[in-house]
């Protein structure tokens, strides 16, 4: 293990709080990844970034945000505006423009009280 | 968009049975493929890729262009290859490198 890490494991908020789940690497890595993984639904990509200080919306972006001041380093933030936030959350990272694979973070899980 | 899909959400075999898990691609070009793994409490890591044509854990996978398919498998299951299993292509730089993972599949191997 290492390489990527995700803190803290568990998390819990009240509704209407904003939480920030954190993500680091020291692979070197350009590529970074965010995905909500729920029982049944696979995993599903929230945001993405390929280079500092840029970042694209994946397939549900709707009631996060992030940012990458740092290559290291891929913070997502859950706002009060997701609807169901309930959810494992895992970070990913890779090398960009490439065929290598991603490598994974041990995950967060979000409950919402 | 390069796109891959998943049929089965969950795959229940015998132990000793063969098992087969299904993925098929929908993007033209020559794809890369790759699979991952999920073990219990333990975190998502690559089983294999398609470029390096190698079995791990006594899973192959081959790729077949005309029937647009990576289908993973196992001659002969063990408990220990129970998890969640996902089919992923390489990013669509056409996209900015961005990732879609397969819906995933629950393999559960009975003793």
């Amino acid at each position: 293990d290492g390489g990527i890490t995700q803190s803290p494991k568990y998390l819990f908020r009240k509704e209407g709080q904003n939480v920030t789940l954190s993500c680091e690497q020291n692979l070197n890595h350009d590529a970074m990844y965010w995905y909500r993984q729920d029982p049944g639904q696979g995993l599903r990509l929230i945001y993405y970034s390929q280079i500092v200080n840029d970042f694209q919306k994946g397939d549900i972006a709707e009631g996060y945000s992030v940012s990458r001041e740092k290559k290291e380093s891929f913070p997502l933030t859950v706002t009060s505006a997701q609807k169901n936030p309930t959810a494992f959350y895992l970070c990913a990272s890779r090398v960009a423009r490439s065929y290598n694979e991603q490598f994974f973070g041990p995950g967060t899980r979000l409950t919402v009280l | 968009a390069q796109r891959v899909t998943q049929p089965e959400k969950l795959l229940s075999v015998f132990k000793g049975a063969p098992v087969e898990l299904k993925c098929n691609y929908s993007y033209s070009g020559s794809p890369e493929l790759f699979w991952y793994v999920q073990y219990s409490r333990q975190r998502l890591q690559l089983l294999l890729r398609h470029i390096s044509r190698e079995s791990i854990k006594g899973f192959t996978a081959d790729l077949n262009k005309g029937e647009t398919s990576f289908h993973l498998k196992k001659p002969f299951a063990q408990e220990e290859d129970s998890a969640m299993y996902y089919c992923a292509p390489v990013p669509d730089y056409n996209q900015g490198g961005k990732l879609i993972f397969g819906q995933g599949t629950e393999l559960s191997v009975k003793p």
